[in-house]
């Protein structure tokens, strides 16, 4: 089955870029979705088909996928953007969605 | 205004069952596939099934298949989770969540616990 890997966590200053990795064999080839989750709440999607924001999502968030690995980016960082980040792909050979393991995001 | 509404979820004993249900509105319920999303506490997430538009095509993660069921009324505007053969690890909070371009919009959940 299909993998996905994401570091544990991420720490970044206030007004600094995240970046917030997931790799997968070819993952460029496949269509990224990314979730903020903060705690307590349900999942939020915060950029779809590799790159795309749905309406409501800052523009400070952007998302990037070549090769092996798909990144997440989030430039000036605010205390609210803290939260856990998951990525997911569609493994089309068994239509079976895959979440990475989740990356948690601190702001110091 | 899209609401996702997950009911159903409580104690139960390993080997027992539960029927959990999600009240969709403010879209063409019909014209979207459905997901059951699971996340055990402290942990991330885990797709448990999706189901087609239609309601003709379902898919489940290795870890339920064969033991949980997924299906759809679009006469009620309501999707279904039948959770059969409970086990521990079946503890979670669940999630719907409709599916267009990924997931768009999820329910606040229901929670599930297995224990004797």
């Amino acid at each position: 089955s299909y993998e996905l890997t994401q570091p544990p966590s991420v720490s970044v200053a206030p007004g600094e870029t995240a970046r917030i990795s997931c790799g997968g064999s070819n993952i460029g080839g496949k269509s990224v979705h990314w979730y903020q989750q903060k705690p307590g709440q349900a999942p939020v999607l915060v950029i779809y088909y590799d790159s795309d924001r749905p309406s409501g999502i800052p523009e400070r968030f952007s998302g990037s996928n070549s090769g092996n690995t798909a990144t997440l980016t989030i430039i000036r960082v605010e205390a609210g953007d803290e939260a856990d980040y998951y990525c997911q792909v569609l493994d089309r050979s068994d239509h079976l969605w895959v979440f990475g393991r989740g990356t948690k995001l601190t702001v110091l | 205004e899209v609401q996702l509404l997950e009911s159903g979820g409580g104690l139960v004993q390993p080997g027992g069952s539960l029927r959990l249900s999600c009240a969709a509105s403010g879209f063409t319920f019909t014209n979207y596939a459905m997901n059951w999303v699971r996340q055990a506490p402290g942990k991330g997430l885990e797709w448990v099934s999706t189901i087609s538009y239609s309601g003709y095509s379902t898919y489940y993660a290795d870890s339920v298949k064969g033991r949980f069921t997924i299906s759809r009324d679009s006469s009620k505007n309501t999707l279904y989770l039948q959770l059969n053969s409970l086990r521990a690890e079946d503890s979670a909070v669940y999630y719907c969540a409709r599916e267009e371009v990924g997931f768009d919009y999820w329910g606040q959940g229901t929670l599930v616990t297995v224990s004797p």
